[in-house]
């Protein structure tokens, strides 16, 4: 089984509409990350969060917001999606010292 | 804030041969880890090698090396025998060593490497 997983991994919605994106991990790991991936521009950081009750913005966090769960959930809302969220996002985790960084599969978002 | 330039969007290599893809960034630390990442079609980000800055040996892993000139703050990566298989996209990234940074990331914008058979 994959050590983190998101769901689903692929959804097509509307403008308007709330959608959640979900993370899961069983690495273990306290620390989780949300980014989104434009084509041209590479991963930026949505979201992170060291513990369940430490979650931080990252470089474009306008228009999402996130729930940390417990240690292994973490996920993402559009609370009212746009076309130009219209990207894939990924879910990471890492743990401290080495802070290397697990990627989940992806999720493949288009908002029409 | 640090930055990291892949300033080749594209780049194509026979199979068999070897490609080099270049990466620059800019930051003020002095100790930091440098990462190459593939991403196939499959989206999957996979991580090919990783360079600690304090470490003056340039990383190897299999046919993949990188080229580390911490002066000139330039992390370039060899594909050597280049296969099918090394067709993705490859993301140069950087993070700070240790302080309150040391968590995040900081990508360039791909390289799409094509494999010619």
């Amino acid at each position: 089984d994959a050590d983190v997983t998101q769901t689903p991994r692929n959804r097509i919605t509307k403008t308007g509409k709330r959608i959640m994106l979900e993370c899961s991990q069983t690495k273990g790991h306290d620390r989780m990350y949300w980014y989104r991936q434009d084509p041209g521009l590479g991963l930026r950081l949505i979201y992170y969060s060291f513990d369940v009750k430490d979650i931080n913005k990252g470089e474009i966090s306008d228009g999402y917001s996130v729930s940390r769960q417990a240690q292994a959930k973490f996920s993402l809302s559009l609370e009212s999606a746009i076309p130009n969220q219209t990207a894939l996002y990924f879910c990471a985790t890492s743990d401290p010292p080495l802070n290397e960084q697990f990627f989940g599969p992806g999720t493949r978002l288009t908002v029409l | 804030a640090q930055t990291v330039t892949q300033s080749q969007p594209e780049m194509s290599v026979q199979e068999a041969e070897t490609v080099t893809l270049s990466c620059t960034y800019d930051t003020s630390e002095s100790d930091y880890y440098l990462f190459w990442y593939k991403q196939p079609p499959s989206r999957q980000m996979i991580l090919v090698i990783r360079q600690e800055a304090y470490k003056q040996q340039n990383a190897t892993e299999n046919r993949f090396s990188v080229n580390f000139q911490k002066a000139a703050k330039s992390f370039s990566l060899k594909i050597s025998d280049s296969q099918l298989g090394d067709a993705a996209m490859y993301f140069c990234a950087y993070r700070a060593y240790s302080g309150g940074s040391n968590y995040k990331l900081t990508f360039g914008k791909g390289t799409l490497l094509t494999v010619n058979p």
